[in-house]
């Protein structure tokens, strides 16, 4: 049963557009999204997190929207540049309920044309 | 600041063998979590320890057992290896802060059971 859902095995995008990633979701507990993303050979290095308080969190190039009733959540790169040719993993925990695992989507590969 | 590291890079095992992996946490972390990544997956969660203790566990069968030190680096053991252990092994490390607790990975160990 797959929590945590990236339907988009893969992205690309023209240099200085806009890369829109997404995420779905189905358990209803998951209070807590967070956005990794993993170069080759590599563990995955956290982005950019939101708590379900929350719609909208903004960290530079970086924003990742969350909508709770569609239990839909979206990072958006803006502009896209080379670098962020990654592999990009949507990861959610339920913390309230206490309990601290990720559960990771099967991850969406972005590449950023030149 | 020392990130998360992970020993050894890569090991190659025989069915039926044991192996330990290492894990030294982020400097401040006092919880560590490890992770199995199959090819073309996300990570799937293990378990979890806090301040040497378990603390939660996903659906993994006893074989794989951890520990973790005062000094919060901690070990992996996979007994009884079977093909199917073949896979990326991912720690991580954290730190419950307030309202976010983001979990740092290390590069991996790339285990191979032959």
């Amino acid at each position: 049963d797959q929590q945590v859902k990236q339907n988009s095995p893969s992205l690309s995008v023209q240099e200085g557009r806009i890369s829109i990633l997404n995420c779905d979701y189905t358990n209803s507990m998951f209070d807590y999204f967070l956005w990794y993303k993993k170069y080759p050979a590599e563990g995955p290095t956290f982005l950019i997190s939101i708590s379900s308080i929350k719609d909208k969190n903004e960290d530079g190039r970086f924003t990742v929207f969350l909508n709770k009733s569609a239990k839909h959540l979206s990072l958006h790169i803006v502009p896209s540049q080379p670098g962020d040719s990654a592999v990009y993993f949507c990861a959610a925990s339920a913390r309230s309920f206490g309990n601290e695992k990720l559960t990771f989507g099967t991850g969406t590969r972005l590449t950023i044309i030149p | 600041e020392t990130g998360v590291t992970q020993s050894p890079t890569h090991l190659i095992k025989t069915r039926g063998q044991q192996v330990t992996l290492r894990c030294s946490s982020q400097s401040g972390h006092n919880t560590v979590s490890w992770y199995q990544q199959a090819l073309g997956q996300g990570p799937q969660f293990i378990f979890q320890y806090y301040r040497e203790e378990e603390n939660g566990r996903g659906n993994f069968p006893p074989r794989f057992s951890g520990l973790q030190f005062p000094n919060y680096s901690s070990e992996l053991n996979v007994n009884a290896l079977e093909l199917d252990d073949s896979a990326l092994y991912l720690c991580a490390s954290s730190r419950r802060l307030g309202e976010s607790y983001e979990q740092y990975f290390g590069p991996g160990t790339r285990l191979t059971v032959t």
